[in-house]
């Protein structure tokens, strides 16, 4: 069974631009997290979907940050305008309905300049 | 606010010996706790996970024991190998929200 893909791996832009990633969770998992992780820290949580449903979107720097899962399965997390403080590993995570082990993807490297 | 930390940032072990990463949590609430391990370039990875109604859990060369006494996690590696190598998060969860706290990592790194 695949495990969660995210894409692009790598991505580099110069500050004021606009970036997305893009998230697959495993395949029957409902519940979808992005993370982002500083270098040499462990992730924090931007948001939570349940289903297609953001349940917790707390942490979500929502004046330039926004999310979506249209149909409950795919993911895309947005920055617009990115800033430099918003270079880190931007971290995909899914959890089968009821159970709280979360499985990551590899990760989008995001280098604002 | 409350939140999972760790003792040691880097733990260097000889191939073959036996590694101790700890972790202390804070949150007295937290009932459930996961150990991670992330390699360079890659996301993290589960390990193993415990539940606060237990004290030890065992996995294939993994032991993770908590003692909620002192809100204090371990994960014990037996016979490490050069694949260990990288950094170990621990988690905590508190109730059904699903929301995980994440500790600073500790790097382990595996001589020969």
């Amino acid at each position: 069974e695949a495990g969660v893909v995210q894409s692009p791996r790598y991505k580099i832009i110069e500050k004021k631009q606009p970036v997305a990633f893009w998230c697959n969770p495993i395949s029957g998992h409902n519940t979808l997290y992005w993370y982002r992780q500083n270098l040499g820290q462990g992730p924090e949580l931007l948001i939570r979907y349940e289903n297609e449903e953001a349940v917790d979107d707390s942490q979500l720097p929502k004046d330039r940050f926004s999310a979506e899962r249209l149909k409950g399965v795919d993911s895309t997390l947005k920055i617009q305008p990115a800033e430099l403080g918003d270079s880190a590993v931007y971290l995909c995570a899914s959890s089968q309905g009821g159970r709280r082990e979360q499985f990551f993807g590899p990760g989008t490297r995001l280098t604002v300049l | 606010g409350e939140s999972v930390g760790l003792h040691l940032p880097t733990l260097s072990v000889q191939e073959g010996d036996n590694s101790i990463i700890n972790c202390a949590y804070s949150n007295s609430a937290s009932d459930y706790f996961i150990w991670y391990k992330q390699e360079s370039g890659k996301g993290p990875q589960f390990i193993i996970d415990i539940r606060s109604n237990m004290d030890k859990r065992q996995g294939q060369r993994v032991t993770v024991l908590l003692n909620k006494t002192v809100k204090h996690l371990s994960l014990q590696i037996a016979a490490t190998q050069p694949g260990d190598s990288a950094v170990y998060f621990c988690a905590e969860n508190t109730g059904t929200a699903s929301k995980l706290t994440f500790g600073t990592g500790t790097r382990l790194q595996v001589t020969l």
